[in-house]
């Protein structure tokens, strides 16, 4: 299965400002996708990128806020804007295995702290 | 009647006990059933990976679908303290890389 490197692990961030995640996958994937995990919460999916195309945002979710690139096939960012403490999270980012059919694999995270 | 429920415990065993987790859902469409394995501060980690109902082995790990009670479950035999960890449950529908949705995750601690 893909592995996947998601950088930073984890920062500190003031209210107001944005933090960009990176991740890059070692094999061509059609989509990444883009999760929250908040405290004593389930995951929650954020956004499918596809590459060369617009990110699909789920519910609750707005481009504005959670703004995605999908440049290749290999790398995506996340980008958490205007930044409040309600924030601080996990954000993960994620491929299919099989194109989704064999499972699913998971960057390591990064943990956003907005103070 | 949230999708995916999962008891998010804690559960404390001994070590070489057999662990029992289970999820239930609501949702008839679930085609493809996954649990996670996560470590504090790591991303989750593919453990067990199952399409429709039956069961699969892997190890010291068994995972179990009924989709005609909607449950589903993992079992850890002869757990270990390195198996101490929140382990989550994961569907989703058979549609093209849809949606995983999680259950929040069963926090397990296999004492030594």
């Amino acid at each position: 299965s893909a592995v996947i490197s998601q950088k930073p692990s984890r920062d500190i961030c003031q209210r107001g400002t944005s933090l960009t995640i990176q991740c890059q996958v070692d094999s061509q994937v059609t989509m990444m996708f883009w999760y929250r995990q908040q405290p004593g919460q389930s995951l929650t999916l954020i956004a499918t990128a596809n590459q060369g195309s617009e990110a699909t945002y789920e519910s609750g979710f707005v481009i504005d806020k959670f703004p995605i690139s999908r440049p290749n096939l290999t790398f995506s960012t996340l980008t958490v804007s205007n930044l409040s403490p309600e924030d601080s999270s996990i954000y993960l980012c994620s491929v299919g295995v099989g194109q989704g059919r064999y499972g699913y694999t998971f960057g390591s995270g990064t943990r956003l702290t907005v103070v | 009647q949230k999708e995916v429920e999962q008891d998010p415990g804690p559960l404390s065993v001994p070590e070489g006990a057999i662990v029992s987790l289970n999820c239930t859902y609501s949702n008839s469409a679930f085609q493809y059933f996954m649990w996670y394995r996560q470590y504090s501060r790591k991303g989750p980690e593919l453990l067990m990976y199952t399409y429709s109902s039956g069961n699969k082995e892997d190890g010291r790990f068994t995972a179990q679908v009924d989709k005609s009670s909607k449950y589903i479950s993992l079992f850890i035999r002869d757990s270990q303290p390195s198996d101490s960890a929140t382990y989550l449950c994961a569907m989703r529908n058979g549609g093209s890389q849809g949606n995983l949705i999680f259950g929040k995750g069963t926090k397990l601690s296999v004492k030594p």
